[in-house]
């Protein structure tokens, strides 16, 4: 089965500093999507950024880039310019891409705090 | 357009008593999932539905949770003879059956047994 590793339960960087999250992660799949994961207090998950495996280029949605290491099975979050609206919860998520939908696999979550 | 939402927000029960948590998808997704996220924990996957298969309930914790989903779309998670490690709160997803199949969530429901 599929596992989804965090290994940084809290982190908190500087207002307009940069923060990277870790993520790494098992399976013995060829083609999967990858996702990142912004839990507000108001409990709402909100998608952040998605990686194809099968794409080599890192994905990066305005301040947020991701590290895909694909051989490495690690996906790091880079949250650059960071502002007081980042603090959140933050999840790393794995899917398998079968035609169809299958159910996310989540980490258990990393808490950023952001200190003006 | 209105995204997924769920009712209640926060439902407080006895140990004992049942409980229903509601689940209404984005109007036209075919699929639709629920999680669990207990306190500290990450989200842990219960059961989905795609369209009129039957669903997949290999993720459901004991023979006390159940769920059904009414003509596509609306859905019910049932938790009969609630216990204190139930809970949670109680996230529910859908999805289209095309592109990245991206999941959109509901704000949650938040279940305390007392």
């Amino acid at each position: 089965a599929q596992t989804v590793t965090q290994s940084q339960p809290e982190m908190s960087v500087q207002e307009a500093e940069t923060v990277t999250l870790s993520c790494t992660y098992d399976t013995s799949e060829s083609d999967y999507y990858l996702f990142w994961y912004k839990q507000p207090p108001s409990r709402q998950m909100i998608l952040v950024i998605r990686q194809e495996a099968y794409k080599q280029q890192n994905a990066t949605e305005n301040r947020f880039s991701v590290n895909f290491q694909k051989a490495a099975k690690s996906f790091s979050l880079k949250i650059s310019d960071s502002q007081l609206g980042d603090a959140a919860m933050y999840f790393c998520a794995y899917r398998t891409p079968y035609s169809g939908n299958t159910p996310l696999v989540f980490g258990k979550g990393t808490r950023l705090s952001v200190i003006a | 357009g209105a995204g997924v939402s769920q009712s209640p927000s926060n439902k407080v029960t006895e140990k004992g008593k049942d409980v229903e948590l509601r689940c209404d998808p984005i109007s036209g997704h075919t699929a639709l999932y629920w999680y669990r996220q207990s306190l500290g924990q990450g989200l842990e996957f219960l059961i989905y539905f795609q369209g009129n298969s039957a669903p997949d309930k290999s993720g459901l914790p004991s023979d006390r949770f159940s769920a059904e989903r009414t003509g596509g779309s609306v859905s019910t998670l049932t938790i009969q003879r609630t216990q204190q490690e139930d809970s949670a709160v109680y996230l529910c997803a859908s999805s289209t059956r095309t592109g990245t199949n991206e999941q959109y969530f509901g704000p949650g429901t938040r279940l305390t047994v007392t």
